[in-house]
């Protein structure tokens, strides 16, 4: 079936470090990716996404390019901030489905 | 402001004690979902609607009853709640098509003893 990868966290960074999270997909069609990040007690908003093949989705100082012959959408920025600190999640919708598919998060730590 | 809200924020009940949790939004979508957060696992899919009186189960829908009465709510039903329903629950609605961004609710955090 459809499924998201993600590297396990939690993933510690000093202010300013590089930051790379790793995400794979499994889907039988064609998906759209999503990054979609939880900050502390709230629920999810939509970071960036990709809808085809080759898209780079940015967003923040975030960005993550749709790569269909490695099945990657994988999160960067290239300088973390303490405000960054959150959970991010990524995801897949296929066309004709209601539903997201979600990797198990990743929680992001970043300390001054 | 666009937004999907959730009621209540937290709650904690016993065993078999029936509740509801209210979904509500305001931005004329069509459709709306409910998603459970259990740690180590994401974020899964409880029931759908696709619009008004249209509802289909999700990934995990047993113990679990919604409805579509109106286009704006979407409450989900826990008839006789069981520990193992003890979750982050969230309510979503977006626009229809697959790469639309899902708007999602605050959460409710449910604890059943």
């Amino acid at each position: 079936g459809d499924s998201v990868t993600q590297m396990e966290g939690p993933v510690t960074l000093s202010e300013e470090a590089f930051l790379t999270i790793n995400c794979t997909y499994t889907a039988t069609g064609y998906p759209s990716l999503f990054w979609y990040v939880q900050y502390p007690g709230e629920g999810l908003q939509l970071l960036l996404k990709a809808t085809k093949a080759d898209d780079k989705g940015s967003n923040k100082g975030f960005e993550a390019t749709y790569r269909k012959e490695t099945t990657s959408f994988h999160l960067e920025k290239g300088s973390v901030q303490v405000s960054d600190s959150a959970v991010y999640f990524c995801a897949l919708a296929l066309t004709g489905f209601q539903k997201l598919v979600f990797g198990t998060g990743t929680r992001l730590l970043v300390s001054p | 402001e666009a937004q999907v809200t959730q009621n209540p924020r937290y709650l904690i009940t016993v065993t078999g004690k029936k509740l509801t949790v209210t979904c509500s939004q305001n931005m004329n979508h069509e459709y709306m979902s409910w998603y459970r957060q259990d740690p180590g696992l994401g974020l899964r899919q409880i029931y759908y609607s696709m619009n008004v009186e249209v509802t289909d189960k999700g990934d995990v829908p047993e113990g679990y009853k919604v409805s579509r009465k109106e286009k704006r709510n979407f409450p989900l039903i826990l008839e006789s709640p069981s520990p193992n329903q003890t979750s982050l629950y969230f309510c979503a609605s977006h626009g229809g098509a697959a790469y639309n961004e899902q708007f999602f609710g605050p959460g409710t955090r449910l604890t059943v003893l």
